[in-house]
């Protein structure tokens, strides 16, 4: 059964600050590493990770696979208000799963 | 671009009463997701079709069933709805193809209230 383990499950910051958010996982049969950010409707994407070292970038955020130590990170610089949501990371369908398995999600607050 | 719709985006229904949610995926994806998620929790997989056959199945209550149409629009129904079915039901697509699925683009979802 594949597994996704996000950390922090919470994490509140000021406005300014970088944040690191990880998540590890374990799958049958690796293909990708997608992240959403999940304010107050469904998720929205933002990155799919395939290999590893390959910084993907939009912004202020940024996100990197590390396919030897199965962890992925998502960093934010220089937080806003808005950068306030539930940040979620899933594994597509691999193996016998026919299913997205998230992880629990890092709840981000983000004080003025 | 078109992204994956949703109807209705609120709904409020009585106990007992019935349901019907639909979802039509982004053109030429051929997959469909349904998740729940409750105030608070993670989404939960209900079921999934892949070329308008069930894929996989999750925690779909009885109560619930789901098919996906020809033109691949998918309809979640419920019935028999409980107070605790009041949640946040959103679908995603994605193209699976034949080397593997590409990511997964979601809905806005549909927020049901039962009352």
């Amino acid at each position: 059964e594949d597994k996704v383990v996000q950390s922090p499950l919470s994490l509140v910051v000021h406005e300014g600050d970088t944040v690191t958010l990880n998540c590890s996982y374990e799958v049958t049969n690796f293909r990708s590493l997608l992240w959403y950010k999940q304010e107050k409707k469904a998720p929205t994407f933002l990155f799919m990770l395939t290999s590893s070292g390959i910084e993907k970038k939009s912004g202020r955020l940024s996100s990197i696979l590390d396919k030897k130590e199965l962890f992925s990170i998502l960093n934010i610089t220089a937080t806003q208000t808005g950068d306030s949501a539930i940040y979620l990371c899933a594994v597509p369908p691999s193996g016998s799963a026919r299913q997205l398995t998230f992880g629990s999600g890092t709840q981000l607050t983000v004080l003025p | 671009a078109a992204g994956v719709i949703q109807s209705p985006r609120h709904l409020i229904k009585e106990k007992r009463e019935t349901a019907t949610l639909k979802c039509y995926p982004i053109p030429r994806h051929d997959t469909v997701y349904w998740y729940q998620q409750g105030p608070g929790q993670d989404p939960q997989f209900l079921i999934s079709f892949y070329e308008k056959m069930q894929s996989d199945k999750g925690s779909i209550p009885d109560r619930f069933s789901a098919q996906q149409f020809s033109d691949y629009h998918s309809e979640l129904n419920m019935s028999s709805l409980e107070l605790g079915d009041s949640a946040l039901y959103f679908c995603a697509s994605s193209f699976r193809g034949q080397s593997g699925n590409t990511e997964a683009f979601f809905g806005q979802g549909t927020r049901l209230t039962v009352v």
